[in-house]
Parts: C-alpha cells; sequence; structure tokens
C-alpha cells in the first residue's frame, strides 16, 4: 500500500488565478494519477502523471489548463490555470504501487472558486 | 471499453441488518474490479479487489463481493451494518493490462438507528 498527502487541503481562490496543488507519497510509486470529483458526483480521471515526462490527458483535460509535473517517482503537482466558478471540486490524487491496479487516494484538495 | 453501472444511488438499511450494493460492469478483457468507500469529507479507501483469483472476495470492515462472469456482477454485501458504514460507496473496473480506473456513479448508504 501507498501513503499520500496533499496541499493544500482546501483553497478559496479568485477567477482567473492559479492554484498548484501538490501529492507526495511515502513511496516509490510506478503511476501516479490526479482526478476530479465535483459536488455530489463521482470521480473523473483528469490524466497519469508519468515520471521525466509529458502528463497523458484524459478527452476534456488540456495541459494548458492542468499542466501537471513529476519530477521523481513520489512526488506530483497539479495546477488548476485560469480558474474560473466552473473549476469548484475536490481535485484527488493517487498512485498504483505495481503489486496490482488497486490504486491508493490522498484526501483530496477540496477548491472553491469565487 | 470499460464500465460500471451501480444500480441503486441511495440505499437505506437499519442497523443489524444486512447490507446489498449492487454493480454490474462492462469490460473487453479480463476485468479486475474494486469497491471503495468515501467518508463524508474524508479521502477514498479500498474496501476490496478482484484480480482474476476467488470469486468470492472479503474485504476489510466485513465486507465481501462476489464476481460473477455470467452475470457481469460484483455486488457487494455485508451481514449486518453498522453505523459507521454510513457513507459513499464507489464501484470501480480496470481492464487487465490497463491502469486507468473508471469509476461507478456512486451508491450512499445511509443506516437507520
Amino acid at each position: 500500500s501507498a501513503v499520500i498527502s496533499q496541499k493544500p487541503s482546501r483553497d478559496i481562490c479568485q477567477r482567473g488565478t492559479s492554484l498548484t496543488i501538490q501529492c507526495q507519497v511515502d513511496s516509490q510509486v510506478t503511476m501516479m494519477f490526479w482526478y476530479r470529483q465535483q459536488p455530489g458526483q463521482s470521480l473523473t480521471l483528469i490524466a497519469t502523471a508519468n515520471q521525466g515526462s509529458e502528463a497523458t490527458y484524459e478527452s476534456g483535460f488540456v495541459i494548458d489548463k492542468f499542466p501537471i509535473s513529476r519530477p521523481n517517482l513520489t512526488f506530483s503537482t497539479l495546477t488548476v490555470s485560469n480558474m474560473s466558478p466552473e473549476d469548484s471540486s475536490i481535485y484527488l490524487c493517487s498512485a498504483q504501487t505495481g503489486e496490482g491496479y488497486e490504486q491508493y487516494f490522498g484526501p483530496g484538495t477540496r477548491l472553491t472558486v469565487t | 471499453a470499460q464500465s460500471v453501472t451501480q444500480l441503486d444511488s441511495h440505499v437505506s438499511v437499519s442497523e443489524g441488518t444486512p447490507v446489498l450494493l449492487r454493480c454490474n460492469y462492462s469490460s473487453s478483457y479480463s476485468p479486475s474490479l474494486f469497491w471503495y468507500v468515501q467518508h463524508p469529507n474524508k479521502g477514498l479507501q479500498l474496501l476490496l479487489k478482484y484480480t482474476s483469483a476467488a470469486t468470492l472476495v472479503k474485504g476489510i470492515n466485513g465486507f465481501e463481493a462476489e464476481f460473477k462472469k455470467s452475470e457481469t456482477s460484483f455486488h457487494l454485501t455485508k451481514p449486518s451494518a453498522h453505523m459507521s458504514d454510513a457513507a459513499e460507496y464507489f464501484c470501480v473496473v480496470s481492464n487487465f493490462g490497463n491502469e486507468k480506473l473508471t469509476f461507478g456513479t456512486g451508491t450512499r448508504l445511509t443506516i437507520i438507528p
């Protein structure tokens, strides 16, 4: 398994600004992912954070809006750029350890855009 | 392509009675299936997983699920509900060899005292 922490846990931001969310895993992991959970809804995969190369984005998500970095096997960041109220969501990162296909999730970052 | 359908958006049971949360899946290949639980204002916790071994899978907190290929189902059960089981439950599928998870829409479990 893996223990994952995220910073910040929550934030309130003004429209047009950007927020960077950090995700730290307590061990080296093969895969890291970023998800969005809109209020009262399920999780939607934003992208796979690839170590040493560009992230792989899902349909409907683009790098200019959600740039992702993964400088090593334990850390990743997600930036939400040029925010609008529609970006108000919980953003979660996850890690896959390679032992199976299960993922372990961080506690999430609750973002409110005003 | 892969998908899951959680048949009930909300389930209410009395404390001490059985819990049944229903999930059907669609997968082009041999699927891996998971149940995750999300307590209010908390992160997601893995309850159990099926990865082509035993079809009856036991998880944490007394939950179990049975993989039925003929019915494409992976229902979650617990013999006796506890107040602490009140949460949102997600059924999740992944195709063999594909790291991506596809989440169901969730089932909110309410426990009546």
